[in-house]
């Protein structure tokens, strides 16, 4: 079956940890996204990737960072730098030169 | 750097009423428009997506959105809806030969009584 899994899809953590939520995709999608989601915010782009082993900042970098060292895998790590973390992380994928967006299930991260 | 706006946050209907959600987008040039989805503990999906041609698009589940280019919206329809209808709807832009990133508006909560 293809598809994006996102793993966990709840996450608890203490302030001031670092914490990497997974994001693996099967659909031999070239581009690949995070955003967050918050109630009544709608989603915002934390990072995207074109292609392997390049990324660029979206509109809420701030506070987390990304590796893109295979084709099928995103993570994103929240540090404890973003002071706001807690949120519902959603990952995508695209396939070359589409504009449409395939979202995987979300990681729901909680900070306290 | 675009913008949009879904200016219902939640809308209530009883089933068969008909359904109009507002989207409006800053953008002067050419975009691309999407409906999306999210059904209470599922993923967002795609309801459906305008690039070019006939205004007015279909897409699942008997929706159906027109694109007005003079008034920067582009309003999600649907004549008669259903309780599993219930579901936050996300209206979003992107700007033709961008690097395909999506803008999100901050999503209409739709609650459909039976």
């Amino acid at each position: 079956d293809g598809g994006i899994t996102q793993s966990p899809k709840y996450l608890f953590r203490k302030e001031g940890q670092n914490v990497t939520l997974s994001c693996e995709q099967n659909l031999n999608h070239d581009a690949m996204y995070w955003y967050r989601q918050d109630p009544g915010q709608g989603l915002r782009l934390i990072y995207y990737s074109q292609i392997v082993n390049d990324f660029q900042k979206g509109d809420i970098a701030e506070g987390y960072s990304v590796s893109r060292e295979k084709k099928e895998s995103f993570p994103l790590t929240v540090t404890s730098a973003q002071k706001n973390p807690t949120a519902f992380y959603l990952c995508a994928s695209s396939i070359p030169g589409a504009y449409e967006q395939y979202f995987g299930p979300g990681t729901r991260l909680t900070v306290t | 750097a675009q913008s949009v706006s879904q200016h219902n946050h939640h809308v209530i209907l009883s089933e068969a009423a008909s359904l109009e959600l507002g989207c409006n987008y800053s953008y002067g040039g050419t975009v691309n428009l999407f409906w999306y989805v999210q059904y209470p503990g599922q993923h967002l999906q795609l309801l459906l997506k305008y690039f070019s041609g006939d205004p007015l698009v279909k897409g699942i589940k008997g929706f159906e959105a027109e694109f007005i280019k003079s008034k920067f919206s582009f309003n999600l329809r649907k004549p008669s809806v259903q309780w599993s209808d219930t579901a936050e709807y996300f209206c979003a832009v992107s700007i033709s030969g961008s690097a395909r990133q999506l803008t999100f508006g901050s999503g209409t909560q739709l609650t459909v009584l039976p």
